[in-house]
């Protein structure tokens, strides 16, 4: 069964910080799509990058990357510069290629320190 | 911006009652999800919509839960009878298309609890 495994319930970081979000993940498919989504307090989710399996080149959007590790099944997100705003559950989801039935992890909260 | 619009917010009944709940996907998207979240727990997938098709509702309770798309546009996700166990946050998102990297799009969600 694919499986998405976040261990990290809570996390915090001092602002302008840098913070890793890890995620696993575990599937037998070799073309697919992983997400991080953010979800802040009462408000809906959204998407914050993606990575295509079929690319070795890191996702990049801003002050958010993420360390894309294939062969490990592995998925961390880093927030560089971390601002107030940034403070939120975060998601990591995985999506075989051909569907878009998500599969999200526990999430982790994301607790930002002024 | 275009967004996916949910109704109610939040939603308080009686353990046995019936519940709906709406969802309005951004237009033109063809693909809607439904989604339960439990307390602490991300998103489970309970029903997928292609226009007016079903795609998958595996994860569908069918003996309480519901689901229908009749025009293609919004949805309704029916509960009947409400559990106590059916307390949770009931998530609406849209996509483009089945096919390709379909972001999916998030309503701001209905809060269900069951007393």
């Amino acid at each position: 069964a694919q499986t998405v495994t976040q261990s990290q319930p809570e996390m915090s970081v001092q602002e302008a910080e840098t913070v890793t979000l890890s995620c696993t993940y575990d599937t037998s498919e070799s073309d697919y799509y992983l997400f991080w989504y953010k979800q802040p307090p009462s408000r809906q989710m959204i998407l914050v990058i993606r990575q295509e399996a079929y690319k070795q080149q890191n996702a990049t959007e801003n002050r958010f990357s993420v360390n894309f590790q294939k062969a490990a099944k592995s998925f961390s997100l880093k927030i560089s510069d971390s601002q107030l705003g940034d403070a939120a559950m975060y998601f990591c989801a995985y999506a075989p290629s051909g569907t878009y039935k998500y599969i999200f992890g526990t999430g982790t909260r994301l607790k930002v320190l002024a | 911006e275009a967004e996916v619009a949910q109704s109610p917010r939040y939603k308080i009944t009686e353990k046995s009652q019936a519940v709906a709940f709406w969802c309005d996907p951004i237009s033109g998207h063809a693909t809607l999800y439904w989604y339960r979240q439990i307390l602490g727990q991300g998103p489970e997938l309970l029903v997928q919509f292609q226009d007016e098709s079903v795609v998958d509702d595996s994860q569908l309770p069918k003996d309480r839960f519901s689901a229908e798309r009749l025009k293609g546009v919004d949805s309704t996700l029916k509960i009947q009878p409400a559990e106590l166990g059916d307390s949770a946050m009931y998530l609406c998102a849209s996509s483009l298309a089945l096919e390709g990297i379909g972001e999916q799009y998030f309503g701001p969600g209905t809060r269900l609890t069951v007393t």
